[in-house]
């Protein structure tokens, strides 16, 4: 099993640009995340996904979208990055009675 | 005032030293507490759960304490493997699949 796995590992995107970062995990979870990590603040929650086709937001949503069409992935989007978005994202995912939220990788953004 | 506070640290200790780091919490009503573990630009990883009752794995122990609304984790015989970030992590709900509040945790250094 591959785990949790997040593509692009970097990217680096002009103001203004968009793109996706995607998230897939092979355990069948049913619950997917996504984090930012900031120096000096602990990960924030973007948004979040208990099944496939539903989406919530988190503590810091504003300027992310999410999808979850299919249970394995959970893409996360950005339509008009900013600077303020640069920051190493993680996707987490974790099955009600198990007790570890996996994490992927991260993927590296830098918003210039 | 942050919901999850930890000592940034870092801590720098030779090998085979002891080591504690604590965390306090402001929101009361959290039910589930962990210690997870982030390498220099890895994942974060669960490290160990914490129970009211306290509980060991090894080398490391960690306790919770609801009334003054702090845990701690302490190291023995210290590695220079525990070289890491030990991030203390809050749940409203029981297990990590409730959101999870992470501090912006304790960097260790552990040398020869």
């Amino acid at each position: 099993n591959a785990g949790v796995t997040q593509t692009p590992k970097f990217r680096v995107l002009k103001t203004g640009q968009s793109m996706t970062l995607l998230c897939a995990q092979d355990m069948n979870h049913e619950y997917m995340y996504w984090y930012r990590q900031d120096p000096g603040m602990g990960l924030r929650l973007i948004h979040y996904s208990v099944g496939e086709g539903t989406t919530a937001k988190g503590e810091v949503p504003d300027g992310y979208n999410v999808s979850r069409l299919k249970k394995q992935n959970f893409l996360l989007g950005l339509e008009s990055a900013a600077p303020s978005q640069t920051s190493v994202y993680f996707c987490a995912s974790i099955n009600l009675g198990l007790y570890e939220q996996y994490f992927g990788p991260g993927t590296r953004l830098t918003v210039t | 005032r942050k919901e999850v506070e930890q000592d940034p640290g870092p801590f720098n200790v030779p090998e085979g030293a002891t080591v504690a780091f604590n965390c306090t919490y402001s929101n009361s009503a959290s039910q589930s507490f962990f210690w997870y573990r982030q390498d220099c630009r890895k994942e974060p990883k669960l490290l160990m759960s914490v129970y009211s009752s306290g509980n060991e794995d090894g080398r490391f122990t960690a306790q919770l304490n609801r009334a003054s609304q702090y845990i701690s984790l302490l190291i023995r015989d210290s590695k220079l493997s525990d070289s890491a970030t030990y991030l203390c992590v809050v749940s409203k709900g029981a297990g990590t699949a409730s959101k999870l509040t992470f501090g912006t945790g304790t960097r260790l250094q552990v040398t020869l």
